[in-house]
């Protein structure tokens, strides 16, 4: 089945500073990879996905690039703020005769120091 | 719209015991699973459902059972808890499970087993 690496565990950075946060997947047919955004004692929301038919895609200081011959995704916020900290989740989906399923990576605990 | 609903918030249950997670969307949302959550872990796919009558195991099923008769509800049972099965359970919905969507979180459900 699909596995799905996600790196650092914890990021710790200054205010105003970028954040960069990365995924590895095994499974060559995965073709949607989303990044979740979980605050302490709340349950995960999506902050921005890509499909596998794309390379790139921005929204406002969050971007995620996708690279399918390494299998890896990144997930990059600029100019971050204290309100950005959080744990964030990877995930990459693969269709099954089923439906798809998604595995997330374990997480990167991020902390934004005013 | 109330989303994804789950009930209940907490409960304790002792080794031996079951009970039934209940998950409900109002979105007309065809997709629908569930996840569990272990600290410092990502979440893992417990059951699956592409629509009412369809389920599937995901990556750690043993000790849960599904069911889905109505595409609003999807209920996690319990059968013997075991305290390995102490978590924070996470029920999602999506629009379509092929290709996959956004996956929308219920507030979850934290299940501890004496």
């Amino acid at each position: 089945g699909e596995n799905v690496e996600q790196h650092p565990s914890t990021l710790s950075v200054q205010e105003g500073d970028s954040a960069v946060i990365k995924c590895t997947y095994s499974d060559s047919a995965s073709n949607y990879f989303p990044w979740y955004k979980q605050e302490l004692g709340k349950r995960p929301q999506l902050i921005i996905d890509i499909r596998s038919n794309v390379g790139e895609k921005k929204d406002q200081r969050i971007a995620v690039t996708l690279n399918k011959t390494a299998k890896h995704f990144s997930l990059h916020i600029t100019e971050t703020q204290p309100e950005d900290s959080a744990v964030y989740f990877c995930a990459a989906s693969i269709r099954e005769t089923s439906g798809s399923r998604l595995t997330f990576g374990e997480g990167t605990q991020l902390t934004v120091n005013p | 719209n109330a989303g994804v609903t789950q009930t209940p918030k907490f409960q304790v249950l002792k080794t031996g015991q079951s009970m039934t997670l209940q998950c409900a969307q109002d979105m007309n949302h065809e997709y629908m699973s569930w996840y569990r959550q272990d600290p410092g872990m990502g979440l893992r796919l417990i059951h699956y459902s592409v629509g009412a009558g369809i389920t599937d195991q995901g990556e750690v099923p043993n000790g849960y059972n599904v069911s889905r008769s109505t595409t609003e509800d999807f209920p996690l049972r319990l059968l013997s808890a075991a305290p390995s099965q102490t978590s924070v359970y996470f029920c999602a919905s999506s629009y379509s499970g092929v290709p996959v969507y956004e996956q929308y979180f219920g507030p979850g459900t934290r299940l501890t087993v004496t």
